[in-house]
């Protein structure tokens, strides 16, 4: 069974701090790692996506990816209050014709 | 350019009806794919079509069955619904079948309960 897996939160992060965001996976054939955003009552929408190891910036956001220990992370700079919502964790493989394997998210909570 | 729509936003069935939800993408994508999610589980595929033509079964395909009308529609059909469906349904579409390096993109969701 392939798994991700992420801290369901919530977390609690105070205006214009950094929030991390952290999700391992099982497989080791995954190749491409996304992070999406959910608010409450939407459909979650595409944040950024990594495939190399290594950081990948955009905007306040940047993603890291550690193939080796099999996790990828997400840091929020400059955390504002419409950053808060679920956040999901979702891992391709190759074989896998595009399909996405998503964690359960981390709910997070931005306070001024 | 609507993006993926579906259709009904909001439904409610009693157990051992049916109904099929709909829904259509307009950005020429080859892969479609349905989810359900519940609360504390992120999201689950259940059947998802590679391409126009095909469909194969995700991780919680029973008592769903689908159909890839044409390459813009796929379809999700409850034969008869239980209160264990009771949830809210995403479609999803992407650009390539064949790769995982394509975002998804999702419709606005089917609020489902089953009484």
């Amino acid at each position: 069974q392939k798994e991700v897996e992420q801290n369901s939160g919530p977390l609690s992060v105070p205006e214009g701090a950094i929030a991390s965001l952290n999700c391992t996976y099982s497989d080791r054939g995954s190749q491409s790692f996304f992070w999406y955003r959910q608010y409450s009552g939407k459909s979650p929408e595409l944040i950024m996506f990594i495939y190399s190891n290594g950081d990948k910036e955009d905007g306040r956001f940047t993603a890291q990816l550690n193939k080796a220990s099999q996790y990828v992370s997400l840091l929020i700079r400059d955390s504002q209050p419409s950053d808060s919502a679920t956040y999901l964790c979702a891992v391709s493989s190759t074989d896998s014709w595009g399909k996405l394997q998503f964690g359960a998210g981390t709910q997070v909570v931005v306070t001024p | 350019n609507a993006g993926v729509t579906q259709t009904p936003k909001f439904q409610v069935l009693k157990t051992g009806q049916s109904m099929t939800l709909q829904c259509a993408q307009d950005m020429n994508h080859n892969s479609m794919y349905w989810y359900r999610q519940d609360p504390g589980m992120g999201l689950r595929l259940i059947y998802y079509s590679a391409s126009e033509g095909t469909t194969d079964k995700g991780e919680v395909p029973n008592g769903y069955n689908v159909s890839r009308l044409n390459k813009r529609e796929f379809s999700l059909r409850l034969e008869s619904a239980a209160p264990s469906q009771t949830s809210v349904y995403f479609c999803a579409s992407t650009e390539s079948g064949t790769s995982g390096l394509r975002e998804q993109y999702f419709g606005p969701g089917t609020r489902l309960t089953v009484t």
